[in-house]
């Protein structure tokens, strides 16, 4: 049964450019949450996918957007990327509301 | 006022002792509560989870939850120097937003 995987693993990218990076869920799940984790800090929420539609949204700028496709994988964009948006990206997938998310292995973005 | 809180350490303690992991919240409304291991350079990894009063025990841990207080603890028996990682609180009040803690570190001492 695989888990939720997530690629790139690392990327390093330059001041506005634009990133993409993708997530599976795990299997039998339909629900796809992202996270951006700073160094010394706890995930931070950016949003959520269900059913192909952002379902909620934490408090992150336009600049970050997201899609789920039928088969439940998702897309984080970031465009005009910032020096402060070089983090750990998380996504984390589950089913049904209030219910245990699992993490992927995070994508690594390093933004210069 | 975050909406999580969590004492950052680091916390240290000799194999085979007790480890308390303690975590705050402000939304009196909150409805889910979860512990994560994370290690060093790794993603987080669900250990537990606990949506009412009382206590909830799995092998080793054991989560506490109570709700009037807004404080839910992790408790690890007879550490060993693999539980060395970052312990995170998360908490679902309502919706779907997930608020995490920062994170505790411990150490456990062979």
């Amino acid at each position: 049964d695989a888990g939720v995987t997530q690629s790139p693993t690392h990327l390093i990218k330059t001041r506005g450019q634009q990133v993409t990076l993708r997530c599976s869920p795990k299997s039998g799940h339909d629900t796809v949450s992202w996270y951006q984790q700073a160094l010394g800090q706890g995930p931070q929420f950016i949003f959520q996918y269900y059913e192909e539609e952002e379902r909620q949204r934490g408090n992150f700028p336009d600049r970050f957007s997201g899609h789920q496709f039928p088969n439940y994988s998702s897309e984080l964009n970031v465009n005009a990327l910032l020096l402060g948006d070089s983090a750990l990206y998380l996504c984390a997938s589950s089913t049904g509301r209030n219910n245990e998310q699992f993490f992927g292995p995070g994508t690594r973005l390093t933004v210069l | 006022q975050k909406e999580v809180e969590q004492n950052s350490g680091p916390l240290s303690v000799p194999e085979g002792a007790i480890a308390s992991l303690n975590c705050t919240y402000s939304d009196r409304g909150s409805q889910s509560f979860f512990w994560y291991r994370q290690y060093s350079g790794k993603s987080p990894e669900l250990i537990m989870f606990i949506y009412s009063n009382g206590d909830k025990e799995d092998g080793r841990f054991t989560a506490q939850l109570n709700k009037a207080s807004q404080y839910v603890s992790l408790l690890i028996r007879d550490s060993q120097p693999s539980d060395s990682a970052t312990y995170l609180c998360a908490v679902n009040p309502t919706g779907n937003q997930f608020y995490f803690g920062t994170g505790t570190s411990l150490t456990v001492i062979p």
